[in-house]
């Protein structure tokens, strides 16, 4: 019974690189969300998508960042020519229905830009 | 905006004792979903109890229950006998239940969070 999948665990990056984290939902589950942990601070909500649909951006930067949860496979946050304040922890929740079911997390992908 | 505010950015308890941990929240709805996750050391964020603001009766879940206020929007975290495995960072969140236009439903919005230490 696997539970939320991110990979990597560990990106590493230098500035002006792309990186790329994924998320595979729980099984059944067809809504994943994406927040990131900056240091000290709690999970800030990021991009809501369903399959092949975003319907929820409002949290995630204008400009480098992107998101995708295509049919087939995981969810890939994509960010573009990173910058040392990217790093952060950036969590993957996924849920069966957006309403009344709880998000389950996995482990986050610690982001960290030399 | 919902808001989340824990007040205490750190605790510490002894092994076995009981500790209260504190969350208010703000927002001018009346449905919606409160919720206590704990993140330990690896970083995972591990649900530990959720309450629906509907309900009177407080939500438990064997050590750790809470005392809502729906009146003062306060949702404090008690753990009881706590063990050495209950050390982490432990965050409150709130999610809205509104569906339709202005309702977010699926966000969660967090707090800053309180480390708990637990000392043997």
């Amino acid at each position: 019974n696997a539970g939320v999948m991110q990979n990597p665990r560990h990106l590493v990056r230098r500035r002006g690189q792309e990186a790329r984290l994924r998320c595979s939902p729980m099984k059944g589950h067809s809504h994943v969300y994406w927040y990131r942990q900056l240091p000290e601070e709690g999970l800030k909500f990021m991009v809501y998508l369903q399959k092949e649909n975003i319907i929820d951006e409002s949290g995630m930067p204008k400009e480098r960042f992107s998101a995708e949860f295509p049919k087939e496979g995981p969810s890939i946050l994509r960010i573009q020519q990173v910058v040392r304040g990217d790093s952060a922890a950036y969590f993957c929740a996924s849920s069966p229905s957006s309403a009344h079911q709880p998000q389950h997390f996995g482990d986050g992908t610690r982001l960290s830009i030399l | 905006a919902q808001t989340v505010t824990q007040s205490q950015p750190e605790m510490s308890v002894q092994e076995a004792e009981t500790v209260t941990l504190s969350c208010t929240y703000d927002t001018s709805e009346s449905d919606y979903y409160l919720f206590w996750y704990k993140q330990p050391p690896s970083r995972q964020m591990i649900l530990v109890i959720r309450q629906e603001a509907y309900k009177q009766q407080n939500a438990t879940e064997n050590r750790f229950s809470v005392n809502f206020q729906k009146a003062a929007k306060s949702f404090s975290l008690k753990i009881s006998d706590s063990q050495l495995g209950d050390a982490a960072m432990y965050f409150c969140a709130y999610r809205s239940a509104t569906m339709g236009s202005g309702g977010s439903n699926y966000k969660l919005t967090f707090g800053k969070g309180t480390l708990l230490t637990v000392n043997p």
